[in-house]
């Protein structure tokens, strides 16, 4: 079974301070994603990564950075935590069946900054 | 731009009867996937079920199978027999194929709960 394995399952924080989550997965997936999950929006990208030093934007990477510098492990970085970064952050590290490409989650870390 | 819409932020049915939860979508790329996700209050989002646009057949997976309307560009989720246990969260997700797009875009959710 693919596990994807996530530091915290809840942080709090405080405004302006770096902030660091991490997410590993055991499968030798080359694409890992990072989303964030607010009420009402759904999951929205953050970024992504197809192989080790590769990233790529989403859809909201404003206010982030990731880091990948092992192809087992992805990190989303917060640089300056602000309060509109309280969310329920999810790792999902990417592999492929017969027809399609499945992705696989982690258990989420709730972040809170105050 | 490709877009998934979920109608129905809330639904409430009782247990063993069946349930449609709806998902619409937008999309120029003649290749795309569909998929389903369910996420339980303990927040790992949990995959259900796929369908390909070019697939003939509607997918199925157990209790769960997909109501594959292509000309509707409609994807609803179809859970027979409904059980306490499929109380949760649950995501319609697209991705297109054709343009090497690996992005996964979700709706915003419905949330389920079956009733005793």
């Amino acid at each position: 079974d693919v596990k994807v394995t996530q530091s915290s399952r809840y942080l709090v924080k405080r405004t302006g301070e770096k902030v660091f989550l991490e997410c590993v997965q055991d499968m030798d997936h080359e694409n890992m994603f990072w989303y964030r999950q607010d009420p009402g929006l759904g999951l929205r990208l953050i970024y992504f990564s197809y192989d080790v030093k590769m990233k790529e934007k989403g859809d909201i990477p404003e206010g982030y950075s990731v880091s990948r510098e092992k192809k087992e492990r992805f990190s989303l970085i917060l640089e300056s935590a602000s309060t509109n970064q309280t969310s329920m952050y999810l790792c999902a590290s990417e592999g492929q069946t017969s027809s399609y490409n499945e992705q696989f989650f982690g258990p989420g870390t709730r972040l809170t900054v105050l | 731009a490709q877009k998934i819409t979920q109608t129905q932020p809330g639904m409430f049915v009782q247990e063993k009867e069946a349930v449609t939860l709806d998902c619409t979508y937008d999309t120029s790329d003649p290749s795309y996937g569909l998929f389903w996700y369910k996420q339980p209050s303990s927040g790992e989002m949990i995959f259900l079920i796929y369908q390909g646009s070019y697939d003939q057949q509607n997918a199925t997976e157990g209790r769960y199978s997909l109501n594959f309307q292509k000309a509707r560009k409609s994807a609803n989720l179809v859970i027979s027999a409904s059980q306490l246990g499929d109380s949760a969260m649950y995501f319609c997700a697209m991705r297109e194929l054709s343009f090497g797009n690996e992005k996964l875009t979700f709706g915003t959710g419905t949330r389920l709960t079956i009733i005793p």
